[in-house]
C-alpha cells in the first residue's frame, strides 16, 4: 500500500459545484501539504498543516480550504469550483521541520472542472 | 514571486548525452536544496539533494553541482536514458520557509533513443 494516499485520483466536476479531495498517510508525519501543479508553473503550495491544531494558507489559498481531522488525514475542500481550477493536486507529509526533510508525495488527483 | 527559477522549461536528449537543467535562487537563508523526479501519474519523489557547504553530489549519473556566490545549483544527468524521461523539479527550503520546500517551475526532460 502506497504510504501516501488520495482519492479520487481523477474527477470531473461542474462549476459551482462543491468537491472534496481526500489524503491519508501511514509514515506517521506530522507535517502535511496540498499542492497544485500546473503545467509551467510547477508546485505551487495551497495549505499547510504542522500538526492537527495547525492549519495555514500558502501562496494559492483562495478559493480553497482544508480539514486536518487527524494525524494521518488532511482534506482539501474546493467550495465552489471554478474551470480555472482545473489541475493536478497532489497530498504531501514530510517530518517535523529540520533543514534536509525529504516531502512524500500521493500519486495526485486530476481534477477537471466543466 | 517565484523565489526559485528553473530553466528550461523542457529539454529533448538523445541516449546517451548529458542533460543539464538549472536553478537560481535569491533567498540566501535555502540550505537545502533537493531534486525531485517525476513520472507521468506518479507523483514527485526525491532523486538527490544537496547542501551549500558543498560545491558538488554525485549519485549514479545525477550530479547536482552548487555555486553559492552565484546562487545558482544545476542537475546533470550523465549518459542519459529513456528511462529518465520524466520531469524534474528543483526546489529549496530555509529556517525562514519553515523548511517548507519551495519548488522550480519544472522541466520535462525526453530522452530519445
Amino acid at each position: 500500500d502506497a504510504d501516501v494516499t488520495q482519492t479520487p485520483r481523477n474527477r470531473i466536476t461542474k462549476t459551482g459545484k462543491r468537491i472534496m479531495l481526500e489524503c491519508s498517510q501511514t509514515k506517521g508525519h506530522d507535517r502535511m501539504y496540498w499542492y497544485r501543479q500546473d503545467p509551467g508553473l510547477g508546485l505551487r503550495l495551497i495549505y499547510y498543516s504542522f500538526d492537527v491544531k495547525d492549519i495555514n494558507k500558502g501562496e494559492i489559498s483562495d478559493g480553497y480550504s482544508v480539514s486536518r481531522q487527524a494525524q494521518a488525514k488532511f482534506s482539501l475542500s474546493l467550495e465552489s469550483a471554478i474551470p480555472n481550477q482545473t489541475a493536478l493536486y497532489f497530498c504531501a507529509t514530510s517530518d517535523p521541520g529540520t533543514s534536509g526533510t525529504e516531502a512524500f508525495f500521493g500519486q495526485g488527483t486530476r481534477l477537471t472542472v466543466v | 514571486q517565484q523565489q526559485v527559477k528553473q530553466s528550461p522549461q523542457s529539454l529533448i536528449v538523445q541516449k546517451g548525452g548529458i542533460s543539464i537543467i538549472n536553478c537560481a535562487y535569491e533567498n540566501t537563508a535555502f540550505d537545502y536544496f533537493p531534486w525531485y523526479q517525476q513520472f507521468p501519474g506518479k507523483g514527485p519523489a526525491l532523486l538527490i539533494a544537496i547542501r551549500p557547504d558543498v560545491s558538488e553530489k554525485k549519485e549514479g549519473r545525477f550530479t547536482i553541482s552548487f555555486n553559492k556566490s552565484a546562487k545558482q545549483f544545476s542537475l546533470h544527468i550523465m549518459d542519459s536514458q529513456p528511462g529518465d524521461s520524466a520531469t524534474y523539479f528543483c526546489a529549496a527550503s530555509s529556517w525562514d520557509s519553515s523548511y517548507k520546500l519551495i519548488f522550480g517551475s519544472g522541466t520535462r526532460l525526453l530522452v530519445r533513443p
